[in-house]
């Protein structure tokens, strides 16, 4: 199975101040269609996951453009430009590139 | 806007079996894929299954083969999870979600069911 190893496992930022996660996966989740099947998603308190990148560094409909991914072969991240109070929660990375699909152990940002 | 909402889940006795829905609506469900996952008390997100549009492949995660059963009928707009041979370590939120065609992914979720195996 493919490894996805996020760090840090958690982070306190100062709302205003930038943020960045980084996933590392086992095996590169490039495939030869040229797609990277590298995903971020938020999880906040009490909800269920919601959506915000797809192959590293698209941002789904509705999330804010200070959320950004990026990255290649087997490292990525995912930036927060700057923190607001409702980015609060778990970022969990996950590829499909192979099965079984697997997520990262998430990341818990909080506000200082 | 796309909404999931699964069935009520329950406690049920190691060994037991209990089949979760999940109602899809605002959406034309028979064109998109559906995923399973879950997620232990206070653990991260495992995913459990996949099924594609028409029900023709499925895919499970390793803890789960043999003994789960994704199925969908697109008649009525639903997704199925069959659970047999539950152990405790089944516990968890079991979440529905879309895959958007353009993945394997899910773009929406649902707001989760408990289940809970224990004697």
């Amino acid at each position: 199975d493919i490894v996805m190893t996020q760090t840090p496992l958690s982070l306190s930022v100062t709302p205003g101040q930038p943020a960045s996660i980084s996933c590392k996966s086992s095996e590169s989740p490039l495939h030869s269609d040229g797609k990277t099947y590298l995903y971020w998603y938020l999880q906040k308190a009490g909800q269920s996951p919601q959506f915000l990148i797809y192959e590293v560094s698209n941002r789904f409909s509705g999330v804010p453009d200070r959320f950004s991914g990026s990255g290649s072969g087997t490292d990525f991240t995912l930036k927060i430009s700057r923190v607001e109070a409702e980015d609060v929660g778990v970022y969990y990375c996950m590829q499909t590139i192979q099965l079984p699909w697997t997520f990262g152990q998430g990341t818990k940002v909080e506000i200082k | 806007q796309v909404l999931l909402v699964e069935s009520e889940g329950g406690v049920v006795q190691p060994g037991g079996s209990l089949r979760l829905s999940c109602a899809a609506s605002r959406f034309t469900f028979s064109n998109y894929a559906m995923h399973w996952i879950r997620q232990a008390p206070g653990k991260g997100l495992e995913w459990v299954a996949f099924i594609r549009y028409d029900g023709n492949d499925k895919y499970y995660g390793d803890s789960v083969k043999g003994r789960f059963t994704i199925s969908r009928d697109n008649s009525k707009n639903t997704l199925y999870l069959q659970m047999n041979s539950l152990r405790p370590e089944d516990t968890a939120v079991y979440y529905c979600a879309k895959d958007p065609s353009s993945g394997p992914l899910m773009d929406v979720w649902g707001k989760g069911t408990t289940v809970t195996v224990s004697s």
